[in-house]
C-alpha cells in the first residue's frame, strides 16, 4: 500500500501558484519524499525529492514539515502544460528498488 | 537526453497468444522495473530487475514472466494472453550512482488490448 495521502483533484488558475498536499505521516527517517508527475498518455515523470530541508529546481519548490509527516510540491506560475496526475512517493534513497504509486492528484490548470 | 523505448504504443492480442512487450533504455542503468496501469488502481509493480538476468516479483506477478540478458533490454512476456490482461503497460529505469538521484525514468508506454 501506499504510503502517502493526496486529495484526489484540485483546481488551479494560469499563472497562480499551485500547491499539492502530501500527508506521510509514517515516514522512516531514511525515506526520502519524491514527487513525481504523469500527463495523459505519457509516462510519469520525476519531478523533484528531498528528505528534510526544502528543495527548489526549475521545475518546483517542495517544503517538508519540520515533523516530516507532510510536505508541498509548489509550482510557482501554473501553465495549462502542468494539467497532469501528481504522485507522492516515500522511498528509502538511493535504494533503485520499486516506487509505490498511490491515487494522486489530479491537478486541473484552467485558463 | 535519457531514453526509455517500448517497442509499440499501441498492441492488439488475441486470448492466449504469447505477448513480447519490449523496453531498451541508453542510460546504462542497473534497475529496469516493467508497471501495468489501470483506472483506479493506479501503477502497479510487476516484475523489476537489478541487473542482468536477474529478475524480482513485484506486486503482480501473476501471468507474466521477465527476461533481462542485456543490461539495455527488459522484456515482459504474457506466455498466454488473458482478457484482464488489457492494460496500460509502463517500462522504467534507474540508476545507482552514489550521491546520484536516482530517479526512475519511464517510456511512453504500450496499450495492450486482448480480445
Amino acid at each position: 500500500d501506499a504510503k502517502t495521502t493526496q486529495p484526489p483533484s484540485m483546481d488551479c488558475a494560469e499563472g497562480r501558484a499551485a500547491n499539492l498536499p502530501c500527508n506521510h505521516s509514517t515516514i522512516s527517517g531514511n525515506e526520502y519524499v519524491y514527487w513525481y508527475r504523469q500527463i495523459h498518455s505519457q509516462g510519469p515523470q520525476y519531478i523533484i525529492h528531498g528528505l528534510k530541508n526544502n528543495e527548489t529546481n526549475e521545475m518546483a519548490s517542495l517544503i517538508i514539515t519540520e515533523d516530516r509527516k507532510s510536505s508541498t510540491l509548489i509550482l510557482p506560475h501554473a501553465t495549462l502544460r502542468d494539467t497532469a496526475v501528481y504522485y507522492c512517493i516515500v522511498r528509502i534513497y538511493n535504494q533503485g528498488g520499486k516506487l509505490i504509486f498511490g491515487q494522486g492528484t489530479e491537478l486541473s490548470v484552467k485558463p | 537526453d535519457v531514453k526509455v523505448t517500448q517497442s509499440s504504443r499501441y498492441l492488439v492480442k488475441r486470448t492466449g497468444e504469447k505477448v513480447f512487450l519490449e523496453c531498451v533504455q541508453d542510460m546504462d542503468h542497473e534497475n529496469m522495473f516493467w508497471y501495468r496501469q489501470d483506472p483506479g488502481l493506479g501503477l502497479r509493480l510487476i516484475y523489476f530487475s537489478y541487473d542482468v538476468k536477474m529478475k524480482e516479483k513485484g506486486d503482480i506477478p501473476e501471468g507474466y514472466s521477465v527476461s533481462r540478458e542485456k543490461k539495455e533490454r527488459f522484456s515482459l512476456i504474457l506466455e498466454s494472453a488473458s482478457t484482464n490482461q488489457t492494460s496500460m503497460y509502463l517500462c522504467a529505469s534507474s540508476g545507482t550512482r552514489t550521491g546520484g538521484r536516482n530517479e526512475q525514468f519511464f517510456g511512453p508506454g504500450t496499450r495492450l488490448t486482448v480480445l
